[in-house]
């Protein structure tokens, strides 16, 4: 399958930070999805992203879909204790998504 | 409404247990999907189906069998599990195959 690599691997910040995490991988890929999911629940789509450039907002959620459509990016501004969890990326290549390795996020209050 | 729904949210099952897990969705999507979750990881696709047909199958074991007998409606029947397979098992749906997907709360299995 496909490989996408996300980084930071793990984040531990203070509540009112800025948080930046990203996607990347050899392929190019036609749509860019980011995902949350808290502990035994499944995976929430926050921002979907369908055109090379394209940057989406949610709230205090920003997402970029790479110019070379081999990555992406996903910014959280003043962030709170809810924020914690696992934020996968996913992109598609053909009929299927590939899921990326995952950002860990603590938000120490 | 972007609900997908799973039944049970928990099942223990021993080792020669038949089970079944549950799924549905009500926004008229096309395309279901099973995932496999361990702790910490991605979710891993175990199976597509694409308009009531089974589009992919990762190559899982027989003991999963999946089951689509309408376009609301995907069930994932396990037989003979081995305690590996304990994990979240997670369905999506999306408009057709490709298209954005949507996933349901899950469904904790724990083997014994």
């Amino acid at each position: 399958g496909q490989q996408l690599n996300q980084s930071p691997q793990s984040m531990f910040i203070q509540e009112g930070e800025d948080v930046s995490m990203n996607c990347t991988s050899s392929s190019i890929f036609n749509t860019w999805l980011w995902y949350k999911q808290d502990p035994g629940e499944g995976p929430v789509l926050l921002i979907a992203l369908y055109k090379a450039g394209e940057l989406t907002s949610n709230g205090r959620l920003t997402a970029q879909f790479g110019i070379t459509r081999k990555d992406s990016f996903l910014n959280i501004s003043a962030s709170i204790p809810s924020d914690v969890g696992i934020y996968f990326c996913a992109g598609q290549l053909g009929n299927q998504f590939y899921f990326g390795t995952g950002t860990s996020l603590t938000v120490i209050p | 409404d972007t609900e997908v729904t799973q039944t049970p949210k928990h099942l223990v099952m021993g080792m020669t247990n038949k089970k079944s897990l549950k799924c549905e969705q009500h926004m008229g999507h096309r395309a279901m999907y099973w995932y496999k979750q361990k702790a910490k990881k991605p979710p891993e696709l175990m199976f597509v189906y694409s308009y009531e047909k089974l589009s992919i199958n990762e190559s899982v074991p027989s003991r999963f069998s999946p089951e689509c007998p309408n376009s609301s409606l995907l069930n994932l029947h396990l037989h003979a599990l081995q305690p590996e397979d304990s994990a979240l098992y997670l369905c999506a749906s999306s408009h057709t195959q490709g298209d954005t997907q949507y996933f349901g709360p899950g469904t904790r299995l724990t083997v014994l």
